[in-house]
């Protein structure tokens, strides 16, 4: 098994462009959830799902868009980039009615 | 909102020493907390995991000691490892299943010099 797969592994931006971060998990997992992770904190909780076709908003999710339309894809997209936005995105997934979370490698995204 | 944190930021040790982490948590109804170790430029990878209804778990070199009294956890690594050189997290969930939530800590930072 690959686990959780991410790319691109790095990425810039300009301002006000839009992008789509990708992510996959091979292990049949129900939950998956993107976290940014800034210099010098933790990760925060951008987006997560349940299951495919559901969705739902985590601690930061203003400028991200996600949708679940397999169980194996959790796409999160940036529709106008900002600066504000330059951070490190991991995704994650974990198996049903349990807590363990898995992480993918993550994607570095710098918007200038 | 609730927050899990981190007494100490940073800790360094030398090989072979034990090595403590600790974290705090805010959230009384939190029944699962993780420690995951980071390596740089590489994505969070777990270490061990308790639940609430324990106090203390053992595994490989690494052991979780769990206070809900003072809502209190700990990372023992012992015999400690350049290899063991990362930033460690604590998360927690927010009781009952995660659902793919959890709530992580800052980090400390932990340097093993030869």
């Amino acid at each position: 098994n690959a686990g959780v797969t991410q790319t691109p592994k790095f990425q810039v931006l300009k301002t006000g462009q839009s992008m789509t971060l990708q992510c996959a998990q091979d292990m049949n997992h129900e939950y998956m959830s993107w976290y940014r992770q800034d210099p010098g904190m933790g990760l925060r909780l951008i987006h997560y799902s349940v299951g495919a076709g559901i969705t739902d908003q985590g601690e930061v999710p203003n400028g991200y868009n996600v949708s679940r339309s397999t169980t194996e894809d959790f796409p999160l997209r940036l529709l106008s980039a900002a600066p504000s936005q330059t951070s490190v995105y991991f995704c994650a997934s974990t198996r049903a009615n349990t807590d363990t979370q898995y992480f993918g490698p993550g994607t570095r995204l710098t918007v200038l | 909102g609730e927050s899990v944190g981190l007494h100490l930021p940073t800790l360094s040790v030398q090989e072979g020493d034990n090595s403590i982490i600790n974290c705090a948590y805010s959230n009384s109804a939190s029944d699962y907390f993780i420690w995951y170790k980071q390596e740089s430029g590489k994505g969070p990878q777990f270490i061990i995991d308790i639940r609430s209804n324990m106090d203390k778990r053992q595994g490989q070199r690494v052991t979780v000691l769990l206070n809900k009294t003072v809502k209190h956890l700990s990372l023992q690594i012992a015999a400690t490892q350049p290899g063991d050189s990362a930033v460690y997290f604590c998360a927690e969930n927010a009781g009952g299943t995660s659902y793919g939530k959890l709530t992580f800590g800052q980090g400390t930072i932990l340097t093993v010099h030869p």
